[in-house]
């Protein structure tokens, strides 16, 4: 089955640490995000790739940094410099600038 | 004002009933419209694309209207499995996909 998976589905930061949340897609796109959702609030966006070895900042990328070595691939790390980062989080993949699909997401809380 | 905005609801309506939300966008130059589901806890999901002729899928129906600039979304004979939040995204160019709050829908049995 073609998908895009997150792991882990949670996932709980000890303060000061920094932690890394997996996406994986084998669906051959080669646009790849991450999001944040928040209660209450729309999905907000932290990076984007369009291809390998490039990313660009979404608007919320403080605190976070990101990688893209190969095009299934696409981790996230939370850290400690994000100072408020439970959430959602949520990673995407597109073909181009057409409609996007969603891992399942990973639920990050702080200990 | 926000670049994408949705009543939050709750909207409660009965089985069978016809319920239609509206999304209002600010960005004239909005290229694409969608509209998401996503159920308490889970991953949005693609429920369809809204074209500007307007588009029907079973049950739902999804209407782009650019001079007023809003997408609308009629779902028609409430089933109790259509509960759900209903997520409006604009596609506005260069992988920016802005994302409404969502419109949260209860059917009620």
């Amino acid at each position: 089955d073609g998908g895009i998976t997150q792991s882990p589905k949670y996932l709980f930061r000890k303060e000061g640490q920094n932690v890394t949340l997996s996406c994986e897609q084998n669906l051959n796109h080669d646009a790849m995000y991450w999001y944040r959702q928040d209660p209450g609030q729309g999905l907000r966006l932290i990076y984007y790739s369009q291809i390998v070895n490039d990313f660009q900042k979404g608007d919320i990328a403080e605190g976070y940094s990101v990688s893209r070595e190969k095009k299934e691939s696409f981790p996230l790390t939370v850290t400690s410099a994000q100072k408020n980062p439970t959430a959602f989080y949520l990673c995407a993949s597109s073909i181009g600038l057409n409609i996007q699909y969603f891992g399942a997401g990973t639920r990050l809380s702080v200990l | 004002r926000k670049e994408v905005e949705q009543d939050p609801g709750p909207f409660n309506v009965p089985e069978g009933a016809t319920v239609a939300f509206n999304c209002t966008y600010s960005n004239s130059a909005s290229q694409s419209f969608f509209w998401y589901r996503q159920d308490c806890r889970k991953e949005p999901k693609l429920l369809m694309s809204v074209y500007s002729s307007g588009n029907e899928d079973g049950r739902f129906t999804a209407q782009l209207n650019r001079a007023s600039q809003y997408i609308s979304l009629l779902i028609r004979d409430s089933k109790l499995s259509d509960s759900a939040t209903y997520l409006c995204v604009i596609f506005s160019g260069t992988y920016k996909y802005i994302f409404g709050t969502g419109t949260r829908l209860k059917v009620l049995a």
